[in-house]
């Protein structure tokens, strides 16, 4: 079965230092892995997305991940933290067998705590 | 557009009361998913519609939860007798759930429900 480890539970930055976020999946297949993130009192939000080609995908507001198969892992990164990026980022992976489904399966999150 | 819209935002029940979630996908989506999002467990599948027809409810506890989507413009999560540890965030998604990968299958979601069973 697939599944998603997000080894921190917390993560505490201050503003202007860079950010990584660890992401492991275990998938039979061919992944298709996304990053959201969620703010106070929020649904979640789409930060970026990886189909299988370039390893390193860009999203909004300056993350990026890259995805490694060898080491199973789609690690998010910023390299300039604002403090409006406090908030919970959560890894996930797609069974997308043919495509015909969006059925997610999450990762634990990460919370990201920015200080100044 | 609007978004994912989901009603109430927040909704307090008495232990044994029903409860009825609402969800208004984006318009042109045609698959809904709900989720429950709990401290302890983290965000949990319940179920998927796809053109309106039921696709996968493996995540529905088997007895008190019920969704439908009785038209492509709206779904509704139902819970009967509800019990304290119903109470979560339920959050509604939609997509445009077509072979292609991700750039069709991104999931879009709602702010939530959040239950609150007394």
């Amino acid at each position: 079965a697939q599944s998603v480890t997000q080894p921190d539970a917390r993560v505490t930055v201050s503003e202007g230092a860079s950010l990584q976020l660890r992401c492991k999946y275990s998938y039979f297949g061919t992944p298709y892995l996304f990053w959201y993130v969620q703010y106070p009192r929020q649904g979640l939000q789409l930060l970026l997305k990886y189909y299988p080609g370039d390893p390193v995908v860009q999203g909004v507001n300056g993350f990026e991940a890259e995805f490694s198969k060898s080491n199973s892992s789609f690690h998010l990164r910023k390299a300039s933290v604002h403090w409006s990026d406090w908030a919970v980022y959560f890894c996930a992976v797609s069974m997308s067998t043919g495509g015909l489904s969006g059925k997610l399966t999450f990762g634990e999150g990460t919370q990201v705590t920015v200080i100044s | 557009n609007a978004g994912v819209i989901q009603t109430p935002r927040h909704k307090v029940t008495g232990k044994g009361q029903e409860a009825t979630l609402w969800c208004e996908p984006i318009s042109g989506h045609s698959a809904v998913f709900w989720y429950r999002q709990t401290i302890v467990q983290g965000l949990e599948f319940l179920t998927y519609f796809r053109n309106q027809a039921p696709i996968d409810d493996s995540g529905m506890p088997k007895e008190r939860f019920s969704a439908q989507m009785p038209n492509q413009s709206h779904s509704t999560l139902k819970i009967q007798s509800t019990q304290p540890q119903d109470s979560a965030v339920y959050l509604c998604a939609s997509s445009l759930d077509r072979t292609g990968g991700p750039v069709q299958n991104t999931l879009y979601f709602g702010a939530g429900t959040r239950l609150s069973v007394l």
